[in-house]
């Protein structure tokens, strides 16, 4: 079972509506949750950090992890072609030799003007 | 805020030749700064973790002696690739840790670079 799991998409959305992004992880220590955005051929943009029960939004993001199901989500509000790109969830995991940023492999979104 | 460059963008060098990449957060002190690698359409994979002042910490299949981190600062840490070959050609991300607000023990927030594309020929 791979430590954050995400469907690779792709999510195809149709321009203003909501777009939304699932993540499970499997480490019930895991206590800090990021979302990251990248563009092809780009680096990883942090969007939203979420570290307790219940929602966080952030302008047309919207944040919400539950901890007692193991699973962060993502939702875009008012989606524009300019969020087309690969979401990344990404998991603290609590570890012997250290704490480690955990990505899961990514959602690809399409927004279709 | 949180910004991190990183230079160069691109880079082509012959085999057997070294690179160095430099990761520089700009506008903060990095707790800690991270090496990860990207191949085409797949996830980032994390080379390295570095401290100001400490040796890194390789992640397991990673070679410390090809892979050289110096971790000068709190604002820079370098990344030489020796003698490089064509299969180390790819994208090399670093990123900057920092603590995020309300965050807790474990809540690093990392800034990534805009990372280096290394083709080596």
């Amino acid at each position: 079972q791979k430590e954050v799991e995400q469907n690779s998409g792709p999510l195809s959305v149709p321009e203003g509506a909501i777009a939304s992004l699932n993540c499970t992880y499997s480490d019930r220590g895991s206590q800090s949750f990021f979302w990251y955005r990248q563009y092809s051929g780009k680096s990883p943009e942090l969007i939203m950090s979420i570290y307790s029960n219940g929602d966080k939004e952030d302008g047309r993001f919207t944040a919400q992890l539950n901890k007692a199901s193991q699973y962060v989500s993502l939702l875009i509000r008012d989606s524009q072609p300019s969020d087309s790109a690969t979401y990344l969830c990404a998991v603290i995991v609590i570890k012997a030799a250290g704490n480690k940023l955990t990505f899961g492999g990514g959602t690809r979104v399409l927004v279709k003007p | 805020g949180a910004v991190v460059s990183q230079h160069p963008s691109w880079v082509i060098c012959k085999s057997g030749t070294s690179v160095k990449i430099e990761c520089r957060s700009l506008d903060f002190q990095a707790t800690t700064m991270f090496w990860y690698r990207q191949f085409p359409k797949q996830s980032l994979m994390l080379m390295a973790t570095s401290n100001e002042g400490s040796k890194a910490t390789y992640e397991q299949g990673v070679e410390k002696d090809k892979f050289l981190i110096n971790h000068a600062s709190l604002t820079l840490s370098t990344l030489t690739v020796t003698s490089a070959h064509p299969e180390d050609s790819s994208f090399y991300i670093c990123s900057a840790g920092r603590w995020g607000q309300g965050a807790g023990l474990a809540g690093t927030e990392q800034y990534f670079g805009p990372g280096t594309r290394l083709t080596v020929t």
